[in-house]
């Protein structure tokens, strides 16, 4: 199993709302991540978690929260969101924190925040 | 801090025809360099990957790329395309240790495959 599964593929929200991201691997890897995709535009990365510890965070507003509930699981918290969050979020694991490995991608959620 | 630049935004190919697209890197350490590609409301595959050893890589899909680091590049080859090829190629790099593991994306080539 070399898959990275995200749910849901699609949200809307409202600014008021609160939702969560969810991601999931099976691969046996230790080190996950959250990414941000605007159209047309490359990755950039959020958060970093690794051995389940946040390793780092780039400088993110607090509307989003990580959470690492075990190896396999990470998820991403929403709250009070603005439409220029809308986005496509993806998820990708690693099997470690290091520059050698490669990283596997999930198949992103569609945010749009209404 | 690493960084990658690719310069074109779009190449427009015809089918069956070879494709080159151009990746350029700059780093003050070592450096690893990936490409991937995303196909439309998808997330990113692997396509290959230069760690170290060979600077000729060979990955998924028919698709090579060669190291030279006289010229810091990294260019994506195939010597015939495929309508289903059509997708964004990210180039990207990561460095070795502390932030610099952190993998860092070209703004992406969109390859047009027409018929």
């Amino acid at each position: 199993d070399t898959e990275v599964t995200q749910t849901p593929k699609h949200l809307v929200m409202g600014m008021t709302n609160k939702k969560s991201l969810k991601c999931e691997q099976h691969m046996g890897h230790r080190a996950m991540y959250w990414y941000k995709q605007k159209a047309k535009k490359p990755p950039e990365l959020m958060f970093v978690y690794s051995y389940e510890k946040l390793s780092i965070n780039e400088s993110v507003p607090s509307r989003f929260s990580p959470e690492c509930p075990n190896s396999s699981l990470l998820n991403l918290h929403l709250h009070a969101l603005q439409p220029e969050d809308s986005a496509l979020y993806l998820c990708a694991s690693s099997q470690g924190w290091g520059a050698r490995t490669e990283a596997f991608f999930g198949q992103g959620t569609r945010l749009t925040v209404v | 801090a690493q960084s990658v630049t690719q310069l074109d935004s779009q190449v427009p190919v015809f089918e069956e025809a070879p494709v080159e697209l151009r990746c350029n890197y700059s780093s003050s350490v070592s450096v690893y360099l990936f490409w991937y590609v995303q196909y439309p409301n998808q997330g990113l595959q692997l396509l290959l990957k230069y760690l170290s050893g060979s600077t000729l890589v060979k990955g998924i899909n028919g698709f090579e790329a060669e190291f030279n680091k006289s010229q810091t590049s990294f260019h994506l080859r195939k010597p015939s395309v495929h309508i289903s090829d059509t997708a964004e190629y990210f180039c990207a790099v990561s460095g070795s240790g502390g932030a610099t593991n952190k993998l860092i994306f070209g703004t992406g080539t969109l390859l047009a495959v027409q018929p």
